[in-house]
């Protein structure tokens, strides 16, 4: 069975610092990775996903992933964080194949950028 | 903006009331998928159509909950005999169902139930 998992309910950071926030996943065969943001009472927002190809993934707002099999990790990143950044980030999974169908979600970890 | 609509946006409903949540997905994606979310925690997977057919359901969803997409366009989601552990924010989300994109599911704003 797939799973995904966010080991931090929160990270802290400050404003103009680099910022991570971890995920790791369980899926059989290749993976579809995604992050997903979430804003005070609203739906999630597509951020980047990983299906084949280089490693390191760009996605919206400067946030980039970074795809380790070995690992069987894929943690968000940002060079420079912003205070806008403060939301719920939610890692999702998905089977690399083409009859799989639904995305699992992590539990979600909650951002905060203090200026 | 054609993304995926939801309403109504908020619902209050006494226990035992039935409801009912509409979701239009992007338009052409064929695929929409029910999600649940309670405060604190990801979204959990309900349901998915492909078309008109459902082709999975959660354990999750019990027998007072229906969903049906009958044309394969829009969508509902009923809860029948509502209880106050349904209370939770709905989601609906659509693809395009070409495996070269992922998949990449879109969502809406969600639809808020509370059950009192």
């Amino acid at each position: 069975a797939q799973s995904v998992a966010q080991p931090e309910d929160q990270v802290n950071v400050a404003e103009g610092n680099p910022l991570t926030v971890k995920c790791t996943y369980s899926v059989s065969g290749n993976p579809y990775l995604f992050w997903y943001v979430q804003y005070p009472n609203r739906g999630l927002q597509f951020l980047l996903k990983y299906i084949t190809g280089d490693n390191l993934v760009k996605g919206s707002y400067g946030f980039e992933a970074e795809f380790n099999k070995s690992q069987t990790s894929f943690h968000l990143k940002k060079p420079s964080a912003l205070v806008s950044d403060s939301a719920l980030y939610f890692c999702a999974v998905r089977p690399g194949y083409s009859s799989a169908s639904k995305i699992i979600f992590g539990s979600g970890t909650r951002l905060s950028i203090r200026p | 903006d054609t993304g995926v609509s939801q309403n109504p946006r908020h619902k209050i409903t006494k226990r035992g009331q039935n409801v009912t949540f509409r979701c239009d997905p992007i338009s052409e994606h064929n695929r929409l998928y029910w999600y649940r979310q309670t405060l604190g925690q990801g979204p959990e997977f309900l349901t998915y159509f492909q078309n008109e057919a459902q082709l999975e359901k959660s354990r999750l969803l019990s027998d007072r909950f229906s969903a049906e997409r009958p044309k394969g366009s829009f969508s509902t989601l009923e809860i029948q005999r509502t209880e106050q552990g349904d209370s939770a924010m709905y989601l609906c989300a659509s693809s395009s169902g070409q495996s070269l994109s992922g998949n990449t599911i879109y969502f809406g704003e969600g639809s808020w139930l509370t059950v009192v």
